[in-house]
């Protein structure tokens, strides 16, 4: 199994609502991240876990708020969004957020991102 | 830190035509290099890297790329481009391999026209 399954594929939410994103995979990996990209633009890190525990938070609002139950799972809890937030959500996994001297082991596998559409 | 230019934003080309996706860094030291794929709405996957050793490297449908130390460059190439290949190509340069230096480009969408 060498995927990344992110769900709901798409999700329509008004700005008083709670919604969740969810993010699995079982290729063993110990670091998972969350990434949000607009139309017709890079993606952008939001945040990174390490062996289950939070290592990166680039500033995201305080309306995102991650969590990894577990080192197969990764959730992004979504609470008053904004318009603005409407973008594609991916998610990605690697073998180990650090490259320790195998740098192939830092390669990310994505999955096919959660499309969010605030109203 | 480092970056990434992508120099062409859209690039056209006929069908079973050639094709280069240039890609561009600067870094003071030494990167990893990688080439992700983004076909329409689907997520990214990876289309081929360079880690070490040899400077060409090759994906299972075709591409290749080259990294050039000396002109900081890592362009994409393909001889014979399908319609299959329409999509967002993301070059991205890693400098410790820690994903949190991984640094995309602005993307270059490739249109393969009949």
């Amino acid at each position: 199994d060498t995927e990344v399954t992110q769900t709901p594929k798409h999700l329509v939410m008004g700005m008083t609502n709670k919604k969740s994103l969810k993010c699995e995979q079982h290729m063993g990996h110990r670091a998972m991240y969350w990434y949000k990209q607009k139309a017709k633009k890079p993606p952008e890190l939001m945040f990174v876990y390490s062996y289950e525990k939070l290592s990166i938070n680039e500033s995201v609002p305080s309306r995102f708020s991650p969590e990894c139950p577990n080192s197969s799972l990764l959730n992004l809890h979504l609470h008053a969004l904004q318009p603005e937030d409407s973008a594609l959500y991916l998610c990605a996994s690697s073998q180990d957020p650090n490259t320790s001297g195998r740098p192939g082991a830092n390669v990310l596998t994505f999955g096919a991102g959660s499309r969010l559409t605030v109203l | 830190a480092q970056s990434v230019t992508q120099l062409d934003s859209q690039v056209p080309v006929f069908e079973e035509a050639p094709v280069e996706l240039r890609c561009n860094y600067s870094s003071s030291v030494s990167v990893y290099l990688f080439w992700y794929v983004q076909y329409p709405n689907q997520g990214l996957q990876l289309l081929l890297k360079y880690l070490s050793g040899s400077t060409l490297v090759e994906s299972i449908n075709g591409f290749e790329a080259e990294f050039n130390k000396s002109q900081t460059s890592f362009h994409l190439r393909k001889p014979s481009v399908h319609i299959s290949d329409t999509a967002e190509y993301f070059c991205a340069v890693s400098l410790s391999g820690s994903a949190r230096q991984l640094t995309f480009g602005s993307g270059t969408q490739l249109t393969v026209l009949p």
